[in-house]
């Protein structure tokens, strides 16, 4: 059972493009979802994060949207650059009980130039 | 300076043999995890520690086995290595309290 579903698994996007990501939760225990970006030959780093008590976050390019009632959350990446192509994860945990990620199965972001 | 490192960053070996990665944090983490990442990218957990209780994902083969002779490394030994073992294998680390978790930059294990 996959907890963490993520869609597209790939995603090519023009230079200056909105990059869009979407993950889909099924377990209403979680409160909370990261995202992280994976560079190739690296570990997986934290880009963003939101709790389930705001709709939306924002930090530079970056913005993740969260929709509690759909048990939906998504990343957008304004202005994607070159430099942005890296697989992304959704994950989603629970804070208090001290869980483990339970991660998307990732997308492969190609931004062309 | 490396917050969380893990050696070797590549090892290949046969089927049958048993080999260890090791883990270090220097960030003063309480709890850190071992994680895999299959050919198709997926990262799946496989162990949760600190240094009061191991949670083992029912799913991991009982040849895996976490060590931690400290609060700063948690080593995975694997025996009787399997094909199917083949992947790259992440160490994180999380600060009680905090959420972010801070990866490793991998070990790539082939088992030939």
């Amino acid at each position: 059972q996959q907890q963490v579903k993520q869609s597209p698994q790939s995603l090519i996007v023009q230079k200056g493009g909105i990059s869009i990501i979407n993950c889909a939760y099924e377990n209403t225990a979680f409160d909370y979802f990261p995202w992280y970006q994976q560079f190739p030959g690296k570990g997986p780093a934290l880009l963003i994060a939101i709790r389930p008590d705001v709709s939306e976050k924002k930090e530079g390019r970056f913005t993740i949207s969260f929709n509690k009632s759909a048990k939906q959350f998504s990343l957008h990446i304004m202005d994607s650059q070159p430099g942005d192509s890296a697989t992304y994860f959704c994950a989603a945990s629970i804070i208090q009980a001290g869980t483990a990620l339970i991660f998307g199965k990732g997308t492969t972001l190609s931004v062309s130039s | 300076d490396t917050a969380v490192s893990q050696t070797p960053k590549y090892l290949v070996t046969q089927m049958g043999n048993d080999k260890s990665i090791k883990c270090e944090q220097n960030l003063g983490h309480d709890t850190m995890y071992w994680y895999k990442q299959d050919s198709k990218k997926f990262l799946k957990i496989m162990f949760s520690y600190n240094n009061k209780e191991l949670i083992i994902n029912e799913t991991v083969p009982n040849r895996f086995s976490p060590k931690s002779p400290d609060k700063a490394h948690l080593n995975l030994h694997i025996n009787s290595l399997e094909l199917g073992d083949s992947a790259v294998y992440f160490c994180a680390s999380r600060q009680a309290g905090k959420n972010i978790q801070y990866f490793g930059a991998g070990t790539r294990l082939s088992v030939l």
